[in-house]
C-alpha cells in the first residue's frame, strides 16, 4: 500500500505570494492533518480534515487554510506569505475508524517551503 | 510555548553506549506517542503508551509512561548508528489531537 505523498517536495516563494500544498493520504484513510515544523517550535498542529470537514484547528492565523476533497486528498493554502512561514509542512493521514484508543498517524515526507 | 518539554535537545554518543530521552509536561494526556524522524522524511511512529506506569520494550528501545500520564522516557540500549535521528514525543488529548515536543536530536557515531 502506497504511503502518504506530498507535492511539491520543495518550494521557493517570495513575501506576499500565496502557495498551495497537496497531500494524498494512504488509501482508505479518511482523516488528514497538517503540521508546520520549524527548528525553534517543533511540530505545530495546523488543522485536521475528516470527510471534507475541518474537525480540529490549531492556533494559526486565517492566512492558513485547507480543504479536503471527496477522495480524501487535501490541500493547504497559505496566503500573503511572510518570512516566518518558511518551514517544513507535514501532512499525516489516519484511518480514524472511531472506537477507543489513539489513532495512528502516518506522515508524508513533507514540503519544504522557503519564503524569500 | 511547548506543552511538552523534551530533554536533552541534542545528544551525541558512541556506538554501544546507552541513552535516555525525556518528555515532560504539566498536562495529563490520554496517551503518548514516540516518533523518530530522519532527514528528508516525515516522523515514523515507534510506540504508543496508554496506561500510567506502562513500560513497552521494542528490541533495544524501552518506553515508559509516567504514573500520572504527564511524562515519558525513551531508553536505548547499546545504541547503533541506525538509531540516529530526531526523536519526538507527542501527547494526545481526549479528542485525539496531538501536541508535539520540539524533539531530541540523537547522533550515534561508529
Amino acid at each position: 500500500k502506497a504511503g502518504v505523498t506530498q507535492t511539491p517536495r520543495y518550494l521557493i516563494k517570495t513575501r506576499g505570494q500565496q502557495v498551495t500544498l497537496s497531500c494524498s493520504p494512504i488509501s482508505g484513510h479518511r482523516s488528514v492533518s497538517w503540521y508546520q515544523q520549524t527548528p525553534g517550535q517543533g511540530l505545530q498542529f495546523l488543522f485536521e480534515y475528516f470527510s471534507e470537514t475541518q474537525r480540529n484547528k490549531g492556533n494559526f492565523p486565517g492566512r492558513f487554510s485547507g480543504r479536503q476533497f471527496s477522495n480524501s486528498r487535501s490541500e493547504m493554502n497559505v496566503s500573503t506569505l511572510e518570512l516566518g512561514d518558511s518551514a517544513l509542512y507535514l501532512c499525516a493521514s489516519s484511518l480514524s475508524a472511531g472506537g477507543a484508543g489513539p489513532d495512528t498517524q502516518y506522515f508524508g515526507p513533507g514540503t519544504r517551503l522557503t519564503v524569500l | 510555548t511547548q506543552l511538552l518539554e523534551q530533554s536533552p535537545q541534542f545528544l551525541s554518543i558512541q556506538e554501544g553506549e546507552n541513552l535516555t530521552v525525556y518528555c515532560n509536561s504539566s498536562s495529563v494526556f490520554s496517551s503518548l506517542q514516540w516518533y523518530r524522524q530522519e532527514p528528508g522524511e516525515g516522523p515514523v511512529l515507534l510506540v504508543t503508551v496508554v496506561t500510567g506506569g506502562e513500560v513497552k520494550k521494542l528490541k533495544r528501545l524501552t518506553f515508559q509512561f509516567g504514573d500520572a500520564r504527564k511524562d515519558s522516557s525513551l531508553h536505548i540500549t547499546a545504541a547503533q548508528p541506525g538509531d540516529t535521528g530526531l526523536y519526538l514525543c507527542a501527547g494526545a488529548d481526549s479528542w485525539g489531537k496531538l501536541q508535539f515536543g520540539a524533539g531530541t536530536q540523537v547522533v550515534v557515531t561508529p
